[in-house]
């Protein structure tokens, strides 16, 4: 069975970091990108971060970048997200997302149950 | 940066035809994805490429693109269809960043 499995959220004091993980089983991890979606509580969702099958291809959005730092490490068939200079804004469900291809412009075809991220004080 | 326009909310009744725009600027040249994502579960692709479904998804489902408007129908709605669905494109002119829809939410009535 394909799946993703999110961790490593929790509250956290604005200004402090998180890393989140996302491990991955059912399929050949290395063959495909992978990518961060985020869903603030209520709201839309928004794309966060993705990367490309042997880390090549790397981009954020305009809200996270210079902040956050996606990664992965194919022997472990796991994805991260290293979040620094959390703020209130970045509270939300993060999902791992699979997408169809190697590349990164392609559809999230899996994904997961998502980790939540709350930034207060 | 590239904006992608739906509509908060769209309602139909069971068995008929629901309707879902996605507007954006000559969206018709971008690949249009779409999303289903029903309340406190992950989103599902619906539809890739405009118009191609993944397996498992019923041909009820079906996405078109053109010009400045992509369109997600669904053809003899259910009531299992209720949920909130997301467009979603590649904007390749601010370095291939993801861009979502603001989101619809299908009420059947």
């Amino acid at each position: 069975e394909v799946q993703l499995v999110e961790s490593g959220g929790g509250l956290v004091q604005p200004g402090r970091s998180l890393r989140l993980s996302c491990a991955a089983s059912g399929f050949t991890f290395d063959d495909y990108a992978m990518h961060w979606v985020r869903q603030a509580p209520g709201k839309g969702l928004e794309w966060v971060s993705g990367i490309s099958w042997n880390s090549g291809s790397i981009g954020y959005a305009d809200s996270v970048k210079g902040r956050f730092t996606i990664s992965r490490d194919n022997a472990k068939n796991s994805l991260y997200l290293q979040m620094n200079s959390l703020r209130a804004e970045d509270t939300a469900l993060y999902y791992c997302a699979k997408a169809q291809w190697h590349g990164t412009l392609s559809a999230f075809d899996i994904w997961g149950q998502g980790t939540m991220v709350t930034v207060s004080s | 940066s590239y904006v992608l326009t739906q509509p908060p909310s769209v309602s139909v009744a069971p068995g008929q035809t629901a309707r879902i725009t996605c507007g954006g600027n000559n969206i018709g040249s971008k690949s249009v994805h779409w999303y289903q994502q029903k309340p406190g579960q992950a989103p599902v692709l619906v539809v890739y490429d405009d118009s191609d479904r993944p397996s498992g998804i019923p041909e009820r489902f079906s996405g078109s693109n053109s010009g400045n408007t992509a369109t997600l129908t669904i053809s003899r709605v259910e009531a299992g269809d209720e949920a909130d669905y997301y467009c979603q494109v590649w904007d390749s002119s601010s370095d291939h960043r993801g861009v979502f829809g603001g989101g619809t939410k299908l009420t059947v009535l």
